[in-house]
């Protein structure tokens, strides 16, 4: 069985300040991690994936993710915000079946 | 290439009344996956379905059913529905593998009042 947890259910940073939102694993099976974006009232848009190639992972709009197997993390990170990131994000896993997992999501506010 | 559309967008129901829910997949994809993401949490595995056959199911109970049409298109169906039903119910598409990404429709907003 996989699960994901997010730590920090609100996370706020300034315009320009590094983003970092954190992700923890847990799986029985070499992992899929995922991270998605959510604005309001949409749907789920990918930033990013790992697959099992390299372990640093960019996205688009600037977001990268490293996977440490060690930690059994997938933290997502920015270096510098903008306005424009402020969503909810999740971290989602599969492994051993094609079902995404998801953590409890992360609300990013962005100020100036 | 046209992305993952869902119908309606936005449905009001009464305890113990049935709604259909329905999605087109992207071009090109198989599997259709259904979400159920209420206010505040993130999404919930429903069932996924795959060339038209069941291919897993997460923890909702029977009244929850679906459909995939040779199109891959899909349905989702709840009977006799309950308060707490009201939440986001979102559909993926995917080509089927679990490290393929699946792409998200923009969701059906169900209230059951």
């Amino acid at each position: 069985a996989q699960s994901v947890t997010q730590l920090g259910s609100h996370v706020s940073v300034s315009e320009g300040a590094l983003v970092l939102l954190r992700c923890n694993y847990s799986s029985s099976v070499p992992p899929y991690l995922f991270w998605y974006v959510q604005y309001p009232n949409q749907g789920l848009q990918l930033l990013l994936k790992y697959t099992s190639a390299a372990t640093l992972v960019k996205g688009i709009n600037g977001f990268e993710a490293e996977f440490k197997k060690s930690e059994t993390s997938f933290h997502l990170t920015k270096p510098s915000a903008h306005m424009s990131d402020a969503a909810e994000y999740f971290c989602a896993v599969t492994g051993g079946g094609n079902k995404l997992t998801f953590g409890t999501g992360t609300q990013l506010k962005v100020e100036l | 290439e046209t992305g993952v559309t869902q119908s309606p967008t936005h449905l009001i129901k009464t305890r113990g009344q049935q709604v259909t829910l329905r999605c087109s997949s992207q071009s090109g994809h198989n599997t259709v996956s259904w979400y159920q993401q209420a206010l505040g949490q993130g999404p919930q595995f429903i069932f996924q379905y795959y060339r038209e056959e069941e291919n897993g199911r997460g923890n909702f109970p029977p009244r929850f059913s679906g459909l995939q049409f040779p199109n891959y298109s899909s349905e989702l169906n709840v009977n006799a529905l309950e308060l707490d039903d009201s939440a986001l119910y979102l559909c993926a598409s995917s080509s089927g593998s679990e490290r393929e990404t699946q792409y998200f429709g923009p969701g059906t907003r169900l209230l059951v009042l």
